[in-house]
């Protein structure tokens, strides 16, 4: 079946500290890849996603690049704000159906 | 706004009562989702539809139940059958055709048994 693995958190950064946050997936086809992140109380909401190998999915400072040969699609980010601070979620999309990882959560400290 | 609206937003409940969390989309999508999360932890199916009066059961559907008379509401029960219902619970909707498409979450609803 599809699976995805995410590095457990918390991670906590000072401001301004670079962020990578590892995914990686297994799955069966071409899935798609999606990062969601979700702040304290609230639902997820999508930040960046990618629809095919190499695709490089960007959105408010965050990127990430889908990388079929290691099955990654690891989130990053040059210089992290308080404001970053949730529960971000690595998802892939086969068919109809979203396989969730386990979440990290981030914490920016000023 | 195009979007997803759960309601109510908190809810009580006590042991051996059945409680209907509500899911209303107005982005014309097919499919919709109810995914349980416990804190700390990521999301786990409970039902998903793809098409008015049909769904299925996803990973973890014992204790709950759902109608999908419309396509804009996919209610969702918790039912006494629920040996530990307290958690966090969010609707989702998507498009139907290929494997492109996001998923949109609703603020979800948060339930506690007392």
């Amino acid at each position: 079946g599809n699976s995805v693995t995410q590095m457990e958190g918390p991670v906590t950064l000072s401001e301004e500290a670079f962020l990578t946050i590892n995914c990686t997936y297994t799955a069966t086809g071409y899935p798609s890849l999606f990062w969601y992140v979700q702040y304290p109380g609230e639902g997820l909401q999508l930040l960046l996603k990618a629809t095919k190998a190499d695709d490089k999915g960007s959105n408010k400072g965050f990127e990430a690049t889908y990388r079929k040969e290691t099955t990654s699609f690891h989130l990053e980010k040059g210089s992290v704000q308080v404001s970053d601070s949730a529960v971000y979620f690595c998802a892939l999309r086969a068919g109809n159906m979203l396989t969730f990882g386990g979440g990290t959560r981030l914490m920016v400290k000023p | 706004d195009g979007g997803i609206t759960q309601s109510p937003k908190y809810l009580f409940r006590k042991e051996g009562q059945n409680v209907t969390l509500s899911c209303e989309q107005n982005l014309n999508h097919d499919a919709m989702y109810w995914y349980r999360q416990d804190p700390g932890q990521g999301l786990r199916l409970i039902y998903y539809s793809q098409i008015v009066n049909d769904f299925q059961k996803g990973d973890i559907a014992e204790g709950y139940s759902v109608s999908r008379e419309k396509k804009e509401s996919f209610p969702l029960t918790v039912t006494s059958a629920q040996k530990n219902p307290t958690a966090f619970y969010l609707c989702a909707s998507s498009i139907l055709t290929g494997t492109t498409g996001e998923l949109f979450f609703g603020e979800g609803s948060r339930l506690t048994v007392l």
